[in-house]
């Protein structure tokens, strides 16, 4: 399987603080996204990262890639209660199109 | 605009019948997928297409087909459905511009097969 995992699977912190969770993937790759997905709804796409890329930032989002430990990080800092929700990486497949969704990370933001 | 459509949102069904989820995109994307997703096991792709009248297996495509009769409709049908296909179901439209590809999701639908 192609499948990345993220870690943690869960994390809890208060509003304000930072929170960094972490994707690791098994195979080459053109490009790395990270989606958002609040409880009960689909998902909706934050960031992505291309593989000549190393750091990127967007608002509160700080995304970093190693492609030698094919791993990613994603920060979000000052949380809010409203960041509560689980975080995917994705990373593309062979023809660019098909995407392979890591495991994902539950965040929960305490106000 | 709608985006990716997915209907119905809510569906149980009894094991060995059948049924068609529906999806529609509106924005003219040649790529659409779909993927399940299970508890501690991310989403994981079922079936995908590359434009109307081309389809391909993914990760996961035992148990289901596909077509792709239009751009804009990619129906998934389960022929005898399963309890081990209880799943959250997500269509998905995506487009490739400058090097890199972005995907347009539905709201899912909740499968239940008792």
């Amino acid at each position: 399987s192609q499948q990345g995992e993220e870690d943690p699977q869960a994390l809890s912190i208060q509003e304000g603080e930072n929170a960094t969770m972490n994707c690791s993937y098994k195979t080459s790759i053109n490009n790395l996204q990270w989606y958002r997905q609040n409880s009960g709804r689909g998902l909706v796409h934050l960031i992505l990262i291309r593989s000549n890329e190393r750091e990127k930032h967007s608002g509160r989002l700080r995304v970093t890639l190693d492609t030698s430990k094919k791993s990613s990080s994603l920060l979000i800092t000052a949380s809010r209660a409203a960041d509560t929700a689980s975080y995917f990486c994705a990373t593309d497949g062979e023809t660019g199109n098909q995407f392979y969704f890591g495991t994902g990370t539950s965040l929960t933001v305490i106000p | 605009n709608a985006g990716v459509t997915q209907t119905p949102k809510f569906q149980v069904l009894k094991t060995g019948q059948s049924m068609t989820l529906q999806c529609a995109q509106d924005m003219n994307h040649e790529y659409m997928s779909w993927y399940r997703q299970d508890p501690g096991m991310g989403l994981r792709l079922i079936h995908y297409s590359v434009g109307a009248g081309i389809t391909d297996q993914g990760e996961v495509p035992n148990g289901y087909n596909v077509s792709r009769s239009t751009t804009e409709d990619f129906p998934l049908r389960l022929l005898s459905a399963a309890p081990s296909q209880t799943s959250v179901y997500f269509c998905a439209s995506s487009y490739f511009r400058q090097g890199y590809t972005e995907a347009f999701f539905g709201q899912g639908t909740r499968l239940t097969v008792v």
